[in-house]
């Protein structure tokens, strides 16, 4: 299978710890983006990397979120002492270019009680 | 702050009605307009990338069309059938953005 793929599915965690999710883009996308959705709204961008630097964060995200694409491919975000607000899901995508549709993975949902 | 917003938030067809959403988005500054198809336990499915003023596109029962100008965009689906039932997202870029700003969606119920 080629597409995006994200580990893990599911997590919970408690108030207060760190978590990392990772996401696999495809393989030959250079834009990997993240987004974080919940109940009844569409996807909220968070961040985006072309290859390995990151070009935009959301002045939304506290400090408490990073994201890293280390080599331009794989990339990790982490939200550090996580908050019950954090709960929701949290969706990887990849495209080719800027005008490209983007292909999304299956998301992790982050349950923090 | 973009502002993209989609009508209605749901929608509850018979098979075999055909149906339209809309999806508004600001005017100035347009790159490209996204559709996709988020079916439940499912990943966002793209339909459509719409980047000309004009542009209609057309996938099976499934069309688009994309007015710039006055910042709106159109889906169509003829003869809905009950696989169409999921959500559908518009996503908007401007020309100098990266990123793409997603409406909330529309909820499509299609009842055999």
């Amino acid at each position: 299978d080629t597409g995006v793929s994200q580990n893990p599915r599911h997590k919970i965690t408690k108030r207060g710890q760190n978590v990392t999710f990772r996401c696999d883009p495809i393989s030959e996308h250079n834009r990997l983006y993240w987004y974080r959705q919940t109940l009844g709204q569409g996807p909220e961008f968070l961040t985006y990397f072309q290859n390995e630097a990151q070009l935009e964060k959301s002045r939304l995200l506290s400090d408490r979120f990073s994201a890293e694409r280390p080599k331009g491919s794989f990339s990790t975000l982490e939200i550090q002492r996580t908050e019950q607000g954090d709960s929701a899901m949290y969706l990887c995508a990849s495209s080719r270019g800027t005008s490209s549709e983007q292909y999304f993975g299956p998301g992790t949902r982050l349950t923090v009680t | 702050i973009l502002n993209v917003e989609q009508s209605p938030q749901s929608l509850h067809v018979q098979e075999g009605d055909s149906t339209n959403f809309t999806c508004s988005f600001p005017s100035s500054n347009f790159y490209a307009l996204h559709w996709y198809r988020w079916e439940t336990a499912k990943s966002p499915e793209a339909l459509f990338v719409m980047t000309l003023n004009g542009d209609e596109k057309k996938k099976g029962r499934i069309s688009a069309t994309l007015n710039t100008k006055e910042g709106y965009s159109y889906l169509y689906i003829k003869g809905s059938q009950p696989e169409d039932s999921a959500t559908y997202l518009c996503a908007f870029k401007d020309t100098n953005a990266g990123k793409s700003t997603f409406g909330d969606g529309t909820t499509l119920t299609v009842k055999p």
